[in-house]
């Protein structure tokens, strides 16, 4: 079962930002990073943001993270139509000892 | 260029066994904790098992726990998922991913497996 949530969907029109939420507690979010992955349909998920709002190389920095106390958020500014897909949020729990994904945002494009 | 390819998964029976292998390539192996993830049907992502550099450590999800095993063999860059006593439940697609909870995570392009009679 998913410890992290987030909101089912989202959406925006291109050029809008857009936001999403990811819940956690204090033995995941609350004392570890978090990361977040972009999914399409039918190809591998790509890390988006490592280790709270760090970028890896080729990632637009249209997207952010940040993180305070025991939640996260990814922002998408400058939405564009290639941006619609899953996001989801991860991080470790401390007292589950397993690696915990978000419940999964999709992201519309209207 | 970072290669994970996976490979092994198919139709299996309940109750059966299927081995998962992923190469790797494009990167030192050893430097990383490999990881494998699932996705079921319509469903998000699970988190299924995690495996250190030398393969000292190991976790896995309550949800497979005393059924998988993960394993590493570094002289061959290669990630593998033992996968017994299999139940509807496990059909998904399992990805390799390298890194999965920081810096420098990648996935592989995953592999379906179906468990059904």
């Amino acid at each position: 079962q998913s410890v992290l949530t987030q909101p089912p969907s989202a959406s925006g029109t291109p050029g809008q930002r857009v936001t999403i939420s990811c819940s956690g507690s204090s033995s995941n979010i609350g004392i570890n990073t978090v990361n977040w992955y972009q999914h399409l349909p039918g190809t591998a998920p790509k890390l988006l943001i490592s280790n709270n709002n760090q970028r890896p190389s080729g990632v637009p920095d249209r997207f952010s993270g940040s993180k305070s106390g025991t939640s996260a958020s990814l922002a998408i500014s400058g939405l564009q139509s290639e941006d619609e897909a899953d996001y989801y949020c991860g991080a470790w729990d401390g007292s589950l000892t397993a690696y915990v994904f978000g419940t999964g945002t999709k992201v519309t494009v209207l | 260029e970072v290669q994970l390819v996976e490979s092994g998964g198919g139709l299996v029976q309940p109750g059966g066994s299927l081995r998962l292998s992923c190469a790797a390539s494009g990167f030192t192996f050893t430097d990383y904790w490999m990881s494998w993830v699932r996705q079921a049907p319509g469903k998000g992502l699970e988190w299924v098992a995690n495996i250190n550099h030398d393969g000292t450590e190991k976790y896995y999800a309550d949800s497979v726990k005393g059924r998988f095993t993960i394993s590493r063999d570094d002289s061959k860059s290669s990630l593998y998922l033992q996968m017994n006593s299999l139940r509807a439940e496990d059909t998904a697609i399992y990805y390799c991913v390298r890194a999965v909870g920081g810096a420098g995570g990648y996935w592989g392009q995953g592999a379906l497996v179906t468990v059904s009679s």
